[in-house]
């Protein structure tokens, strides 16, 4: 079975540029979480679906982040613009109900 | 304010010792708890959990431990082994399908 994907694995960007993480859920899953892990801060929540609904963004730094979910497989996180303090790894996990969750590899962002 | 706390950023054990890691929460609306090993590289992958109605959970060489009533859980590994050398997370979550919060890990190194 595929596990959750996230593309794109490495991001190198220039400041004030947009950038759009994407992450294919994993089938039958229910439950969409978007973490960000930062040295200062460790494994974050930014925001998380359940159904396809945003039920919590209060993670979310700032108005710059954006998070959707087209459709009950997929999910997008946009930051624009960047800024080099948005350098971090970017994990997008899923479950279904109560279950463990399980994340991706990551998505790596360097804005310089 | 941290809600899942691991105070020790490393340890170092020697191979076919026992690896202690700990976590201390403050939420008493947390009833689930779950321990993620990270590799470098690599989104974080489940490895062990515990329910509230518990104070042991054994699966292998990995032992999980509750204690309800301090707000404290440790993760016991015996004997351990070069390949269990990585980051440690430790989760709790409360009911409902809500998401998990992390503390900020625990790099374990053990050492042939």
């Amino acid at each position: 079975d595929a596990g959750v994907i996230q593309s794109p694995r490495h991001e190198v960007t220039e400041m004030g540029q947009e950038v759009t993480l994407r992450c294919k859920l994993i089938s039958g899953h229910n439950s969409l979480f978007w973490y960000r892990q930062t040295m200062m801060r460790g494994l974050e929540l930014l925001i998380y679906f359940n159904n396809n609904v945003p039920i919590d963004d209060s993670g979310m730094p700032e108005d710059r982040f954006s998070a959707k979910m087209p459709n009950a497989s997929f999910s997008t996180l946009k930051i624009q613009p960047s800024e080099p303090r948005d350098s971090a790894v970017y994990f997008c996990a899923s479950s279904f109900r109560r279950d463990t969750i399980y994340f991706g590899e990551g998505s790596w962002l360097t804005v310089v | 304010d941290q809600q899942v706390k691991q105070n020790s950023p490393s340890l170092s054990v020697q191979e076919g010792r026992i690896s202690i890691l700990n976590c201390d929460y403050t939420n008493s609306m947390f009833d689930y708890f779950l321990w993620y090993k990270k590799y470098p590289a690599e989104g974080p992958t489940f490895l062990i959990s515990i329910s509230s109605i518990k104070d042991k959970n054994e699966d292998g060489r990995f032992t999980v431990f509750l204690n309800k009533s301090a707000k404290h859980l440790s993760l016991h590994i015996v004997p351990s082994q070069p390949g269990d050398s990585a980051v440690y997370f430790c989760a709790a979550r409360s009911s409902g399908n809500t998401p998990l919060v992390f503390g900020k890990g625990t790099r374990l190194s053990v050492i042939a």
